[in-house]
């Protein structure tokens, strides 16, 4: 069975810096998907970023970008020039290729905090 | 554009007595459905899944139910509720089918339960 590991349960990071977040994951697949979710204190979770195994490319959404290590079944989320409003919970998941489940996997998740 | 509505926002029950919280998704036709629980400072736990009307698959053993009458449409359900099962649900959809959006899951608002 699959399983994503999220080994800081809290991260800090001063305003307008750099922090990356970890997150490894287990798997026997070699086509699957991975995400990152931010869940602020309103609690709506909403998708940061998105990557598909297959690409070798790393992905990137603005100030969000991720260091995808397939062999080593690492993805680790990075965010630069930190703001106030990224203070959440940060989730990372996985999700099996088109032959698998459809489940998602979540990790138990970051929480980070932005101090100004 | 799609969205999806999940009620209610926040839910008081006594312990024993029933629950029904609904989720629908509108705007698109046959999305995969979710229903997942996060307890306190904890990560999401996948309850129940659904790929058709009707058809659910459930995870965890448990005190809860879930039901799937229509296609945009997926309900929780308990008979008697357990302190246990106190926490915040969210429900969750995505796409299938359409290459570029498909295995992102799209979250509800969520519902806070409190079991007292």
């Amino acid at each position: 069975a699959q399983t994503v590991t999220q080994s800081q349960p809290e991260m800090s990071v001063q305003e307008a810096e750099t922090v990356t977040l970890s997150c490894t994951y287990d798997t026997s697949e070699s086509d699957y998907y991975l995400f990152w979710y931010k869940q602020p204190p309103s609690r709506q979770m909403i998708l940061v970023i998105r990557q598909e195994a297959y690409k070798q490319q790393n992905a990137t959404e603005n100030r969000f970008s991720v260091n995808f290590q397939k062999a080593a079944k690492s993805f680790s989320l990075k965010i630069s020039d930190s703001q106030l409003g990224d203070a959440a919970m940060y989730f990372c998941a996985y999700r099996s290729g088109p032959s698998g489940t459809y489940k998602y996997i979540f990790g138990t998740g970051t929480r980070l905090k932005v101090l100004a | 554009s799609q969205t999806i509505h999940q009620w209610p926002a926040t839910l008081v029950q006594p312990v024993g007595s029933p629950l029904s919280l609904e989720c629908t998704v509108e705007g698109t036709s046959n999305p995969n459905l979710y229903w997942y629980r996060q307890a306190a400072g904890r990560g999401l736990q996948l309850l129940f899944y659904s790929v058709g009307i009707g058809q659910i698959s459930s995870e965890v053993p448990q005190n809860l139910s879930a039901s799937r009458p229509q296609d945009r449409q997926f309900i929780l359900s308990s008979k008697k509720l357990l302190l246990s099962d106190s926490g915040f649900y969210l429900c969750a959809w995505n796409r299938v089918g359409d290459s570029k959006s498909r295995n992102i899951q799209y979250f509800g608002a969520g519902t806070r339960l409190s079991v007292l």
